[in-house]
């Protein structure tokens, strides 16, 4: 597997429920990125891992959610009590990650999330 | 924050012509300026990205050119195939880790 993996593709939920979504990384890649996208619009940072440590959580990660990467590989992304906004597509990326530049991100499928 | 905004929002070209996409943007620490495919249902795909200290990056059919001074970065492609139909995303981020999206152009490729 030479790209990074997300699962489930889809997840459909009712209202009030925990969501839990899973991303592995590219291998060795050491930065891992959280992003989410509504329809019509470009994907918009929620987080970012250096290895196992969660360096920055944007505004639009609510107390509702949270972030892990045990032993900096893979990565979830839990959801408590989802609210219909939350309804989107939750993308995770990961890049090499050389220093403080800037390296290449690479994007998985995605996770599309619909609270009903 | 950074701020990007990119036009056109919708874009129709017939097939072998060119497609521009335009983007500025407002953070002058922001270096990195990839541009993204994502096609229905799949993310975003890297296709071509450019670093503050070049002007211009190539690769086959598709290029970009950016202006650090006026904060404006663009995509070319030329010779526009079918399949080049899409939703193209262009970004900015500074030397750290994240990135700033512009809201997407969707290219038709007419046939």
């Amino acid at each position: 597997d030479t790209g990074v993996s997300q699962d489930p593709r889809h997840k459909i939920t009712k209202r009030g429920q925990n969501v839990t979504f899973r991303c592995d990384p590219i291998s060795e890649h050491n930065r891992l990125y959280w992003y989410r996208q509504t329809l019509g619009q470009g994907p918009e940072f929620l987080t970012y891992f250096q290895n196992e440590a969660q360096l920055e959580k944007s505004r639009l990660l609510s107390d509702r959610f949270s972030a892990e990467r045990p032993k900096g590989s893979f990565s979830t992304l839990e959801i408590q009590r989802t609210e219909q906004g939350d309804s989107a597509m939750y993308l995770c990326a990961s890049s090499l990650g050389l220093g403080f530049r800037n390296t290449e991100a690479f994007f998985g499928q995605g996770t599309r999330l619909t609270v009903v | 924050g950074e701020n990007v905004e990119q036009h056109p929002s919708t874009l129709s070209v017939q097939e072998g012509d060119s497609a521009v996409i335009k983007c500025t943007y407002s953070d002058s620490a922001s270096n990195y300026f990839p541009w993204y495919k994502q096609e229905l249902g799949k993310g975003p795909q890297l296709i071509i990205d450019i670093r503050s200290n070049v002007g211009e990056k190539k690769d086959q059919r598709i290029a970009v050119t950016l202006n650090k001074t006026a904060k404006h970065f663009s995509l070319h492609i030329t010779e526009t195939q079918p399949e080049d139909s899409a939703v193209y995303f262009c970004a900015a981020g500074a030397n750290d880790y994240k990135l700033s999206f512009g809201a997407g152009t969707t290219v038709t490729v007419r046939a």
